[in-house]
């Protein structure tokens, strides 16, 4: 089984200052790699994934995220952060294999001030 | 238009009570899911089908039943509603059941609160 820690439960950021989400999973096989936001209110929405290829993958909003194999991390960033992008920030993983199981972290509450 | 739409937005109800939450999707996808995010925002899946056949039942009590009448809808049925019940609810769907050739598209969640 795969596993997702997100080691920060809060992250407070100014507005144009950047920001880093950290995740690490643990998992047996190879994984598969996401990272979701929810805006309040609403339901999760794919920022970005990595499946093979660059390690540094880039997302939608400025996001991008960088796969780091022997540190088994996926973690997440911005250089300049707005209000808008005040949300819940979620990692999660899924094996390479057909057994289709998509594990979510706990989540990262970024709450961007002006 | 809403991709994925789940009915309704939230729900009060007393314990011991059977209730249903409805979901929908016009995306045309084969494959649509139910989770479960606590009030700690941890999200757990319970349940995935595959036009309308039933891929995934994690470990959920047997009072949560899903039914699917077709490939855009999946409703969720509780029976006998009980306190640690009370979460937000997501319907979510995907066109295939391998995560990475698909996003999930999640709807805005059914907040259920059970006293």
């Amino acid at each position: 089984a795969q596993s997702v820690t997100q080691l920060d439960s809060q992250v407070p950021v100014f507005e144009e200052a950047p920001v880093e989400l950290r995740c690490n999973y643990s998992s047996s096989v190879s994984v598969y790699l996401f990272w979701y936001v929810q805006y309040p209110n609403q339901g999760l929405q794919l920022l970005l994934k990595y499946l093979s290829g660059s390690t540094l993958v880039k997302g939608i909003n400025g996001f991008e995220a960088e796969f780091n194999k022997s540190q088994t991390s996926f973690h997440l960033r911005k250089p300049s952060v707005h209000i808008s992008d005040t949300a819940e920030y979620f990692c999660a993983v899924s094996r390479r294999s057909n057994d289709y199981k998509l594990s979510f972290g706990a989540g990262t509450t970024v709450t961007v001030r002006a | 238009d809403t991709a994925v739409s789940q009915t309704p937005k939230y729900l009060v109800t007393q314990m011991g009570n059977d209730k249903s939450i409805k979901c929908e999707q016009n995306l045309g996808h084969d494959t649509m899911y139910w989770y479960k995010q606590d009030s700690k925002k941890f999200l757990k899946i319970m349940f995935s089908y595959n036009n309308k056949e039933l891929i995934i039942n994690e470990t959920v009590p047997n009072r949560f039943s899903p039914k699917s009448p077709d490939k855009a809808h999946l409703n969720l049925h509780i029976n006998s509603l009980e306190l640690g019940d009370s979460a937000v609810y997501f319907c979510a769907s995907s066109s295939s059941t391998a995560s990475y050739n698909s996003p999930l598209h999640f709807g805005n969640g059914t907040r259920l609160t059970v006293t």
